[in-house]
């Protein structure tokens, strides 16, 4: 039971380059996230997707697609990468989204645009 | 809009407690959480407490909330160096739903 994976673990991109953050969760969870953690701001969340076949935006959506693939996994894509948005992805699952529950998180991705 | 509110610092020597503060401005979050990240690693949840309770005691950690000054505090007592880490605290979002708003975190560094 490996929890909530992501892949890759750091990248470096270009200016303008897109790349496909990926992440995967073994428990069954109907509910998942994306969030963003730059310093003294902490986590913002980017995307969620309350249930298999639906996604909606978070806090900070813009520059940023998500596709919920199948019930366990939850991609985060950038189309055009900027330097704005180097920052540390994490993704969390929840069993669900319309009441409160802990939410489970990977060990993120550390993306850093030149 | 809601927002959560932590300082981000606080030293304290090894064996004695800590206290991390927190406020919040939703006063219909249902729930408010405490998450723990060690260097490298992905948030952790700590402890949470529910909106209708004043306390919840949990080995050594020690949740208050003040829902009149939407206040939180977590209380770690005898603290080790295995405790250095980063702090958040985060309320749910209104209506109770699983959407968290996270503080900035506050850094706890344990010092002998």
């Amino acid at each position: 039971n490996a929890g909530v994976t992501q892949t890759p673990k750091f990248q470096v991109l270009k200016t303008g380059q897109s790349m496909t953050l990926q992440c995967a969760q073994d428990m069954n969870h109907n509910s998942m996230y994306w969030y963003r953690q730059d310093p003294g701001m902490g986590l913002r969340l980017i995307y969620y997707s309350a249930s298999e076949g639906t996604t909606d935006k978070g806090e900070v959506p813009n520059g940023y697609n998500v596709s919920r693939l199948n019930k366990r996994e939850f991609s985060l894509r950038l189309e055009s990468a900027a330097p704005s948005q180097t920052s540390v992805y994490f993704c969390a699952s929840s069993p669900d989204y319309f009441v409160s529950y802990e939410q489970y998180f990977g060990p993120g991705t550390r993306l850093t645009v030149t | 809009g809601e927002d959560v509110e932590q300082s981000l610092f606080l030293s304290v020597r090894e064996g004695d407690s800590s206290v991390i503060n927190c406020t919040y401005t939703d006063s219909s979050s249902t729930y408010l959480y405490w998450y723990k990240q060690e260097p490298g690693a992905g948030l952790q949840l700590l402890t949470y407490i529910f909106s209708n309770m004043d306390m919840k005691q949990d080995q050594r950690l020690t949740v208050l909330l003040n829902k009149k000054d939407k206040h939180l505090s977590l209380r770690i007592a005898d603290t080790q160096t295995g405790d250095s880490a980063i702090y958040f605290c985060a309320e749910s979002s209104t209506g109770g739903y699983n959407k968290l708003i996270f503080g900035a975190g506050t850094r706890l560094a344990v010092h002998p």
